[in-house]
């Protein structure tokens, strides 16, 4: 079945010790989205890739970073991670814009915890 | 600024029966989409249904239903025959068309009883 895979499912790091969350789609979807979301909270766009053009949030810390080398994978990478990062981070996917309402597919997420 | 409004946090309801989630939104957009995404605790947030702005038929997908009132902006969720496996934090969204940004509710945590 075509999907949103990310790994690890749980990831643990140490206080400032640079870590990358890894998503990719067998969707062939144009877009790819990292959202943050924290416990029974909704969740935040970090930023999104639509296609190779990558669109960041006004109030996305710099902490944050993304890579996104071909169209199947999309990394989240967090330089110098706080306790306040901890939270689970969630990739997704649309066919092209969501201009035209186009759903998002989600991943399962990773849920990262800091040490 | 667009919002996304669910004022309930918590409900429960048994098994077989009926639950109507709410969810209100504030736009000056007259083009939109609305979303119902439902995520069980720790799996994957998927999609239960949508909603055209455009359309006044109230979207329907097998047990769950919306009672969509443009000019109220609500957009209501009809779960029918409730079944266990609905348990699930459940969030409203909405895009405008002009920004392309999915905007999420608070969530309602919704539980079924056996």
């Amino acid at each position: 079945d075509a999907m949103v895979i990310q790994n690890p499912r749980y990831q643990v790091t140490q206080f400032g010790k640079p870590v990358t969350l890894s998503c990719s789609q067998t969707l062939n979807h144009n877009v790819m989205y990292w959202y943050q979301q924290k416990s029974s909270q909704a969740p935040k766009l970090l930023f999104h890739y639509y296609d190779k053009d990558f669109n960041n949030e006004a109030d996305t810390p710099d902490n944050f970073q993304s890579r996104r080398p071909n169209t199947s994978f999309c990394f989240l990478d967090i330089r110098s991670p706080g306790l306040g990062d901890a939270a689970m981070y969630l990739c997704a996917t649309s066919r092209d814009s969501v201009l035209g309402g186009q759903p998002q597919h989600f991943g399962d997420g990773t849920r990262l915890s800091i040490l | 600024a667009q919002t996304v409004t669910q004022s309930q946090p918590e409900m429960s309801v048994q098994e077989a029966e009926t639950v109507t989630l709410s969810c209100t939104y504030d736009t000056s957009e007259n083009n939109y989409y609305l979303f119902w995404y439902k995520q069980p605790p720790s799996r994957q947030m998927i999609l239960v249904i949508r909603q055209e702005a455009y359309k006044q038929q109230n979207a329907t997908e097998n047990r769950f239903s919306v009672n969509f009132q443009k000019a109220a902006k609500s957009f209501s969720l009809k779960i029918s025959d409730s079944q266990l496996g609905d348990t699930a934090m459940y969030f409203c969204a909405f895009i405008a068309s002009n920004t392309g940004k999915l905007i999420f509710g608070q969530g309602t945590t919704l539980q079924v009883k056996p």
